[in-house]
C-alpha cells in the first residue's frame, strides 16, 4: 500500500511563528503536491514538485515556500504565520503519470 | 486555466435511495481526465471513480457511476442504494492530459449525508 505521512494532525500556533508541515512518501514517487483546503473552495494548490531541488508554484503560493532535498520528503513552510492561513491543508504524491495518493491532513490553527 | 464547478454544497439522501451529485468544468483542451473523490471524516481522500474524456462509455465503480457529457462539460456521480458509509465530502476534480505533473483542479466539494 501507497502511505502518504504527514508529521501532525493537528498544529497550533502563533502569528508570526515559523511553520514546517512535513509529508514523506514511501514509493518513490516523483511527484508531490501541497493543497489548501477550505470550506466553500475546495482544494487548492499551493505548490507542487516533480523532483528533487524542483519546485514549482501553483494556484496559491503567495505566503508560502517549499523544499524537496530529498526524494521521499516534501515540506510547505509558512515564514510568517498569519491568521489567514488557518486552514487544513493536505499532501499528494504521484508516481510517473498514475493517480495521485494523499496523506491525512494537517489541520493548523494559527491564533 | 480550467475550473471545476460543484453547485450543490450539501444533498441528503435516505438510505438504500439513489442520489446524483453535480459537476460542471470549464476546459480547453481535448485530453483530458475527471475525478469523484470522497473525503470521508477520517479526513483520508479516497478515489472513488475516474473518467479519460476520449472515453465515450460511462465509468462504473459497483455502486457508483458517471454520466460524462463531453460537449456539456458535466461530469456528475450517482450512487445507488446509498449506505451510511457514504456519508462524505465528495470532490469532483480536473486532471490535463498533457504535461502538467498531475496537477489537479477541484470543485468545491458537495457534503452527502446518508439518514438511516
Amino acid at each position: 500500500d501507497v502511505k502518504v505521512t504527514q508529521s501532525s494532525r493537528y498544529l497550533v500556533k502563533r502569528t508570526g511563528e515559523k511553520v514546517f508541515l512535513e509529508c514523506v512518501q514511501d514509493m518513490d514517487h516523483e511527484n508531490m503536491f501541497w493543497y489548501r483546503q477550505d470550506p466553500g473552495l475546495g482544494l487548492r494548490l499551493i505548490y507542487f514538485s516533480y523532483d528533487v531541488k524542483m519546485k514549482e508554484k501553483g494556484d496559491i503560493p503567495e505566503g508560502y515556500s517549499v523544499s524537496r532535498e530529498k526524494k521521499e520528503r516534501f515540506s510547505l513552510i509558512l515564514e510568517s504565520a498569519s491568521t489567514n492561513q488557518t486552514s487544513m491543508y493536505l499532501c499528494a504524491s504521484r508516481p510517473g503519470r498514475s493517480l495521485q495518493y494523499f496523506g491525512a491532513g494537517t489541520r493548523l490553527s494559527v491564533l | 486555466a480550467q475550473t471545476v464547478t460543484q453547485s450543490q454544497p450539501e444533498m441528503s439522501v435516505q438510505e438504500a435511495e439513489t442520489v446524483t451529485l453535480s459537476c460542471t468544468y470549464d476546459t480547453s483542451e481535448n485530453n483530458y481526465y475527471l475525478f469523484w473523490y470522497k473525503q470521508p471524516p477520517s479526513r483520508q481522500m479516497i478515489l472513488v471513480i475516474r473518467q479519460e474524456a476520449y472515453k465515450q462509455q460511462n465509468a462504473t465503480e459497483n455502486r457508483f457511476s458517471v454520466n460524462f457529457q463531453k460537449a456539456a462539460k458535466s461530469f456528475s456521480l450517482k450512487i445507488s442504494d446509498s449506505q451510511l458509509g457514504d456519508t462524505a465530502m465528495y470532490f469532483c476534480a480536473f486532471r490535463s492530459g498533457g504535461t502538467s505533473y498531475g496537477k489537479l483542479t477541484f470543485g468545491q466539494g458537495t457534503i452527502l449525508t446518508v439518514h438511516p
